[in-house]
């Protein structure tokens, strides 16, 4: 099985901040990666697919980098509406991080 | 749209089995796997297993093998997800999901069914 490590696993960070979530790979998987936002009561947003491709109708602070065993999610310029959980997901056999829970001070 | 709509929320007791239903819209329900995620209390999302609705084909979690059967009725475009031998660590709330428009990755989601066990 390939197990995803996120880091950290709780961030606390001002309007406008950037910030950056890691996440690590036990295995190389490629660029098959993705990132969503999960909120509370919600189903999982997909933001990112392919490492770094932008799904449809996400704003563009959100960016993905990296492939192989590492990878990052960066928000460039933190908004209030961020607030939420943060999971990596590898879909060449299909597991997810354990989340990065981002808090708005 | 493109929508996954999940049954309603579950009360079972302890060693009862629940079946969870995803009905698909607004695409073709066939070659685009269907894949079951939980989130536990207090816990992560975890990826259960696979099903494609074509073929019926199927792929688990380890985790969840021989406890867990995804199967789908094509007729109806509706997948589902049987979890057996119910015990309190399986109060979770259940997603369906697929990758309709991008493969692999799951942009397409139920809106979730909680499944209490007490």
């Amino acid at each position: 099985d390939i197990q995803m490590t996120q880091s950290p696993s709780s961030l606390s960070a001002s309007v406008g901040d950037r910030v950056t979530f890691t996440c690590r790979a036990s295995q190389t998987i490629g660029r098959r990666l993705a990132w969503y936002q999960h909120k509370p009561g919600k189903p999982p947003k997909l933001l990112i697919f392919k490492a770094s491709s932008l799904e449809t109708g996400v704003p563009s602070r959100f960016s993905g980098s990296g492939s192989e065993t590492e990878f990052t999610l960066t928000i460039s310029s933190l908004q209030s509406d961020d607030s939420a959980t943060y999971y990596c997901h590898q879909y060449v056999s299909y597991s997810f991080g354990q989340g990065t829970k981002l808090e708005i001070k | 749209q493109v929508q996954l709509v999940q049954s309603g929320a579950e009360v079972k007791k302890p060693g009862a089995s629940v079946k969870v239903s995803c009905k698909a819209s607004g695409y073709t329900f066939g070659s685009d796997d269907i894949h079951w995620v939980r989130q536990a209390t207090g816990q992560g999302l975890e990826w259960m297993g696979r099903m494609t609705p074509n073929s019926g084909n199927t792929g688990y979690a380890q985790k969840f093998q021989g406890r867990v059967s995804m199967t789908r009725d094509t007729s109806t475009s509706t997948a589902y997800m049987e979890l057996s031998s119910l015990r309190s660590e399986d109060t979770a709330v259940y997603y369906c999901a697929s990758g309709v428009t991008v493969f692999g990755a799951f942009d397409v989601w139920g809106q979730g069914t909680t499944v209490a066990v007490s």
